[in-house]
């Protein structure tokens, strides 16, 4: 079945720290890989996605790579704001299938 | 261009009564999407309506919850007689395009309902 591991969090993190949350994936076909985040209180926003192996997404100076042979789509950030606190999301959308499957989720915290 | 738009934020029911919740996709899309996410969860998805049609619906409980897409007017997820274990955000998410598993597989998401059952 199709299915989305995410690193457990919380991740904690000073200010302008380096960011990696792993996500792995298990999919029949080649899906395509998303991240979302949500903010305190609000909705899922779409962060970055891409659709094909070896593709890199990248949007607000986060990135993550489309990685077919270790099934992987960690995300990162090479210095993370206060502002970034929120939950992240890795989620997939598998071929021919009609839903998102969302991993748990990861919550970051960032401080000053 | 207005987003995808839930109403209620936040609704609080007691046990038994009926929660209606609404959402108004994007403009220029017919693909509607309902999702649950429960405390430290991730989402799990419900139920895919195109305009009045369910497409897809096999993450809905059996019992008690239904929805629907009118040709006019939001979509509309209805639980009946909620019981506390309902208690959850629903999303609604809004496509263009019919999900294929391509690019064009990006799904909207609204703010959510926030579902309280005392």
């Amino acid at each position: 079945g199709n299915s989305v591991t995410q690193m457990e969090g919380p991740v904690t993190l000073s200010e302008e720290a380096f960011l990696t949350i792993n996500c792995t994936y298990t999919a029949t076909g080649y899906p395509s890989l998303f991240w979302y985040v949500q903010y305190p209180g609000e909705g899922l926003q779409l962060l970055l996605k891409a659709t094909k192996a070896d593709d890199k997404g990248s949007n607000k100076g986060f990135e993550a790579t489309y990685r077919k042979e270790t099934t992987s789509f960690h995300l990162e950030k090479g210095s993370v704001q206060v502002s970034d606190s929120a939950v992240y999301f890795c989620a997939l959308s598998p071929p021919r299938g009609t839903a998102l499957i969302f991993g748990k989720g990861t919550t970051l915290s960032v401080s000053s | 261009n207005a987003g995808v738009m839930q109403n209620p934020r936040h609704l609080v029911r007691r046990r038994g009564q009926e929660a209606r919740l609404r959402c108004s996709p994007m403009k220029g899309h017919s693909h509607v999407y309902w999702y649950r996410q429960l405390p430290e969860e991730g989402l799990k998805f419900m139920v895919y309506l195109q305009k009045e049609n369910i497409i897809d619906e096999s993450g809905m409980p059996k019992e008690r919850f239904s929805a629907e897409f009118p040709k006019e007017g939001p979509s509309i997820l209805r639980i009946q007689q909620v019981v506390r274990g309902d208690s959850a955000a629903y999303f609604c998410a809004s496509s263009p395009n019919p999900p294929s598993g391509g690019s064009t597989d990006t799904q909207y998401f609204g703010p959510g309902t926030r579902l309280t059952v005392l």
